[in-house]
């Protein structure tokens, strides 16, 4: 099946520390997303990527970076961890030509900072 | 500033009943609304959308209402069944983009 793969699944970290989250899809879809999930909150868009060499920020992308390697691979950096980055963090893809707007979600990466 | 409210943070059924579902948002620039189910230790899975241009739209045991002058949607489940226990996002999007604004989502319980 066609899927959106997130690794790692957990990740326990400390304050300062560099630290990656990959998103691998194997839809072929050209758009992709990161997102965080706090509870209260729903899901906050960080960056989006509509193709490779397109690279844009969302509403929270302030402390995290991204690289589009492939079009299959969009990967999220915190260049140096905080405690408020302890979230859920969720990648999904879309691709224009299909249902309006609708985005297909990796099953998430628990993040804790210490 | 929440642009998409989902102000029923819980909400518990009885299975075989009618589970609704409320969001309200203040862009009235939006132009397409989802529903999202999630299931503890997965992402969100696409459930049914809506055009602003229509007022409804059905699938199955699910029903999205839309009401542009009161900024209301809903999801209407008949009937319920406990596979039907998740989280529920109501999404918006914008100039028919891909860009999701999401609310803060429901817990649905449906009990036996």
């Amino acid at each position: 099946d066609a899927d959106v793969t997130q690794t790692p699944r957990n990740r326990i970290t400390k304050t300062g520390k560099r630290i990656m989250l990959e998103c691998s899809q194997t839809k072929g879809h050209d758009r992709m997303y990161w997102y965080r999930q706090d509870p209260g909150l729903g899901l906050r868009l960080i960056y989006y990527s509509f193709d490779v060499k397109d690279i844009n920020k969302g509403e929270i992308s302030d402390g995290y970076s991204v690289s589009r390697q492939a079009q299959a691979k969009f990967s999220l950096s915190l260049e140096s961890a905080i405690p408020n980055q302890t979230a859920l963090y969720f990648c999904a893809t879309s691709d224009p030509g299909g249902a309006p707007n609708e985005q297909f979600f990796g099953p998430g990466t628990r993040l804790t900072v210490l | 500033d929440q642009q998409v409210k989902q102000n029923s943070p819980s909400l518990s059924v009885q299975e075989g009943r009618i589970s609704i579902l409320n969001c309200d948002y203040t862009n009235s620039m939006f132009d397409y609304f989802l529903w999202y189910k999630k299931y503890p230790a997965e992402g969100p899975t696409f459930l049914i959308s809506i055009s602003s241009i229509k007022d409804k739209n059905e699938d199955g045991r699910f029903t999205v209402f839309l009401n542009k002058s009161a900024k209301h949607l809903s999801l209407h489940i008949v009937p319920s069944q406990p596979g039907d226990s998740a989280v529920y996002f109501c999404a918006a999007s914008l100039d028919n983009t891909d860009k999701l604004i999401f609310g803060t989502g429901t817990r649905l319980q449906v009990f036996p």
